[in-house]
């Protein structure tokens, strides 16, 4: 399968603790997205790279999260002290810039106890 | 800000039945538009999606035209299946490799 994929698919944590989520993207995208959903919503836009560059962050982007993208292949996602709010499905996407269209990964769920 | 306002589910219909979803959009400049598809337990799929006016996007039986006088994008299909029983999602972009801005969702439930 070369489509995106995303590990964990599940994580719990308790709060307070750090937890880190890997994107892996179709291998020619050259731009990735990282989305947040929760219950009943749809997803958010929170930040999206072009290549290894961090182009735009969503203020729903806080402090304690960080994304990276070394190389321009897989990124991740940490959020640090995790809070009850927290709690919602991560969702990676990939795309070339030239694209119209966004390739989603199944996502990774995250439960803050 | 852009923004996607999508009719409130859940919709429940028997099979056979005409599917209509509401999608309008509030945009500045001219979005493309789409609509996913998230079935249980699986990631977003792109069903189909329109680039200007006028333009109907089509896939698997689904429709849904482009309307910029009344800034629409309604979701049709003549006749559902069980298997369209899934949660739908209206979007816009605002241009190539910009970031999707999503409706909350419409979820179908199709009974035999």
């Amino acid at each position: 399968d070369t489509g995106v994929s995303q590990n964990p698919r599940h994580k719990i944590t308790k709060r307070g603790q750090n937890v880190t989520f890997r994107c892996d993207p179709i291998s020619e995208h050259n731009r990735l997205y990282w989305y947040r959903q929760t219950l009943g919503q749809g997803p958010e836009f929170l930040t999206y790279f072009q290549n290894e560059a961090q182009l735009e962050k969503s203020r729903l982007l806080s402090d304690r999260f960080s994304a990276e993208r070394p190389k321009g292949s897989f990124s991740t996602l940490e959020i640090q002290r995790t809070e009850q709010g927290d709690s919602a499905m991560y969702l990676c996407a990939s795309s070339l810039d030239t694209y119209n269209e966004q390739f989603f990964g199944p996502g990774t769920r995250l439960t803050v106890l | 800000g852009d923004s996607v306002t999508q009719m409130e589910g859940p919709v429940t219909l028997s099979e056979e039945a005409f599917l209509t979803i509401n999608c309008t959009y509030t945009a500045t400049g001219y979005p493309s538009l789409f609509w996913y598809v998230q079935y249980p337990g699986e990631g977003l799929q792109l069903l189909l999606k329109a680039t200007k006016a006028d333009d109907k996007g089509s896939n698997k039986g689904f429709e849904a035209t482009y309307r910029k006088e009344t800034t629409s994008f309604h979701l049709e299909k003549g006749s559902v299946q069980v298997s369209d029983s899934a949660v739908y999602f209206c979007a816009l972009s605002r241009g190539y490799g910009q970031n999707f801005v999503f409706g909350p969702g419409t979820r179908l439930s199709v009974l035999p």
